[in-house]
């Protein structure tokens, strides 16, 4: 089947205006989770579901962040008002045992 | 908090080569422990995990053991090939946590 899905893949803004980063996760995957990536860093956790519960959103920076997984299915990540530091890769990742993780390829963000 | 050290890259070895990658960890309890890696142009790949202490995790000729005593999670292949050229992140999850922390990887090049 289909692997995990991240949409846009490349998203250029302007600072200030709000970006929504979606993410399509494998078909019956239980959990997702949103990462981000500075360029030569290890992915940072940002926050997780459990089917459409929200389990842990201890990682996401400030308030600008929120995310939803309304129907325990495909999840959206919002910034609003971006700000340059804001500019990364972000990576979704969904998981059945919750062990194994299967990651998206990915949406660059730029801000500028 | 938890954490993850690995050792610096870049690693460049000839092909054939013994690989050995450090990683230590900081953690209560007893977290699961898991090796990642990304290929050029890829997204994240589970390569290998342990659950418990003493555990070895292994897969594609890497393995790695979980060390409970020295905090660390080494992976080490005997004869590394040009297909290994990746960058390999070292990965826990906590006890009854799903908030996966990774490290900053470390990029290994073979040279054939």
């Amino acid at each position: 089947g289909a692997g995990v899905s991240q949409s846009p893949r490349y998203k250029v803004t302007k600072r200030g205006q709000d970006v929504a980063l979606r993410c399509d996760p494998i078909s019956g995957h239980v959990s997702l989770y949103w990462y981000r990536q500075a360029l030569g860093q290890g992915p940072e956790f940002l926050t997780y579901f459990n089917y459409e519960a929200q389990q842990d959103k201890s990682g996401l920076p400030n308030d600008r962040f929120s995310a939803e997984r309304p129907e325990g299915s495909i999840s959206t990540l919002t910034i609003q008002r971006t700000e340059q530091r804001d500019s990364a890769m972000y990576r979704c990742a969904s998981s059945h045992t919750g062990y194994e993780q299967y990651f998206g390829p990915g949406t660059r963000l730029t801000v500028t | 908090g938890n954490s993850v050290t690995q050792m610096e890259g870049p690693v460049t070895l000839s092909e054939e080569a013994f690989l050995t990658i450090n990683c230590t960890y900081t953690a209560t309890g007893y977290p699961s422990l898991f090796w990642y890696v990304q290929y050029p142009g890829e997204g994240l790949q589970l390569l290998l995990k342990a659950t418990k202490a003493d555990d070895k995790g292994s897969n594609k000729g890497f393995e790695a053991t979980y060390r409970k005593e020295t905090t660390s999670f080494h992976l080490e292949k005997g004869s590394v090939q040009v297909s290994d050229s990746a960058v390999y992140f070292c990965a826990l999850t906590p006890p009854y946590g799903q908030n996966f922390v990774f490290g900053p990887g470390t990029r290994l090049s073979v040279l054939p």
